[in-house]
């Protein structure tokens, strides 16, 4: 199972929206809607920032969305925060049962 | 609250094996799959294997399959993973995650350990 393909750095300044993509195959991210996305700070735990492509989690802000299109899945921020300067990884399920991460993206705030 | 506790850091040998723990409390231990995702320095996440505590029953990622072995207690609501003939590039840290049976994503992860393998 090949990872999934993140774009390995975005950028932009705070108030900007910025989007990451996650493209897989039919047999994960096309197959299914059950991708996740996970913010990680360094040195700490990811924390889940959007369920089952679209879904937001109690708790997580309202400036994250996710959307799913063939497959390739994308994960967008608006009125970025200098807070959300950190890892991005998309996750999905598998037609083999299994789960898959991207490769991570880091996000830099300007 | 739900918390998934994991053991503390391990240094090892290359060729010998290691066993890392991951406590869980807060919920109902056998209603949920627990996975071991590992991240090596600088690296991203990868996933390597899940348990369902209920059953005990395993599915690993094709590359660890034959070298990486998870087990659980359900009197101690703990889950163990077992990597062994560990190399250098097994240097990571090690996460347990939940996820709810049924639904895919990982909603509660542990802290994290870290192992390394160095001569």
């Amino acid at each position: 199972q090949s990872a999934l393909t993140q774009p390995a750095s975005v950028s932009g300044s705070p108030g900007q929206s910025i989007t990451i993509s996650c493209t897989g195959t039919s047999s994960d991210v096309g197959g299914y809607n059950y991708v996740s996305w996970y913010q990680q700070h360094p040195g700490k735990a990811p924390k889940l920032m959007i369920c089952d492509v679209s879904n937001r989690p109690s708790g997580v802000s309202s400036r994250f969305s996710g959307s799913k299109s063939g497959n390739t899945a994308s994960l967008t921020i608006s009125g970025l925060q200098a807070e959300d300067e950190a890892d991005y990884y998309c996750s999905s399920y598998t037609s083999s049962n299994t789960r898959v991460f991207g490769g991570g993206t880091k996000l830099t705030v300007l | 609250q739900v918390q998934l506790v994991q053991s503390g850091a391990e240094v090892k040998k290359p060729g010998v094996s290691v066993k890392v723990s991951c406590k869980a409390s807060g919920y109902t231990f056998t209603s949920s799959y627990l996975h071991w995702v590992r991240q090596a320095p600088g690296q991203g996440l990868e996933w390597m294997g899940m348990i369902n505590p209920s059953g005990g029953s395993t599915r690993y990622a094709q590359k660890f399959q034959g070298s990486f072995t998870m087990t659980r207690d359900t009197s101690t609501s703990t889950v163990y993973m077992e990597l062994s003939s560990l190399r250098s590039d097994d240097t990571a840290v090690y996460y347990c995650a939940r996820e709810i049976s049924g639904l895919y994503y990982f909603d509660y992860w542990g802290q994290g350990t870290l192992v390394t393998v160095s001569s």
